[in-house]
């Protein structure tokens, strides 16, 4: 059972406009998330991330919206260029005492940056 | 030179061969990490070690085994290599387990 849900494979977005990422979870011990970047042949990289105590994380043009009662977080990236044209992990972690170490990713969302 | 570094970075190898996947990584940090991703999903956490006294299953253990030989290398193994296997594998190191995750450029692996 998936606890870290991205439901959009793809996302297309015009270049200069938003593009909004989503992500839901189901496991009420995680207590921090993170975003992260994937171009192909490399690994991911660390783009923001949010604690469970906040509800909006920001730097520089990504912003992170955390709705813990709803189970839910976002990704809002303004303005959209054509170097964000990557996959985005979604992840979580539940600090020691909720469960096992590393964090746990969704199955990513691939967002197209269009000219 | 890369934070962390996983050889080889391409494999292709028949089913029933036993293979290793190596990583090391110059971070510093004393937590290690292998991770699996299919096409289509997520990654997900194979093993995790916190030092090289310390090492855990992650939520698809089965089939692999690892080796934390010293805090910079910690490497994958493969006894008996099965095509649903194929897939992308990641090593990453962290300070926190939280946060500060670097990954490896992954090593493609394909089981024939």
């Amino acid at each position: 059972d998936q606890q870290v849900k991205q439901n959009s494979p793809s996302l297309s977005v015009q270049e200069g406009r938003i593009s909004i990422l989503n992500c839901d979870y189901t496991n009420s011990m995680f207590d921090y998330f993170l975003w992260y970047k994937k171009y192909p042949a490399e690994g991911p990289t660390f783009l923001i991330s949010i604690s469970s105590i906040k509800d909006k994380n920001e730097d520089g043009r990504f912003t992170v919206f955390l709705n813990k009662s709803a189970k839910h977080l976002s990704l809002h990236i303004v303005p959209s260029q054509p170097g964000d044209s990557a996959v985005y992990f979604c992840a979580a972690y539940a600090y020691p005492g909720g469960g096992a170490d590393g964090l746990t990713f969704g199955k990513g969302t691939h967002l197209i940056i269009q000219p | 030179d890369a934070d962390v570094t996983q050889t080889p970075r391409n494999r292709i190898t028949k089913t029933g061969k036993r293979i290793m996947l190596e990583c090391s990584q110059t971070k510093g940090h004393d937590r290690m990490y292998w991770y699996r991703q299919d096409p289509g999903l997520g990654l997900q956490l194979i093993y995790y070690s916190f030092d090289v006294k310390d090492i855990n299953k992650g939520e698809i253990s089965d089939g692999y085994s690892v080796s934390r030989q010293a805090q910079a290398k910690f490497s994958l193994s493969l006894e008996s290599a099965i095509p649903n296997q194929t897939a992308l594998y990641f090593c990453a190191t962290s300070p926190t387990g939280s946060d500060g995750y670097t990954f490896g450029s992954g090593t493609r692996l394909t089981v024939v």
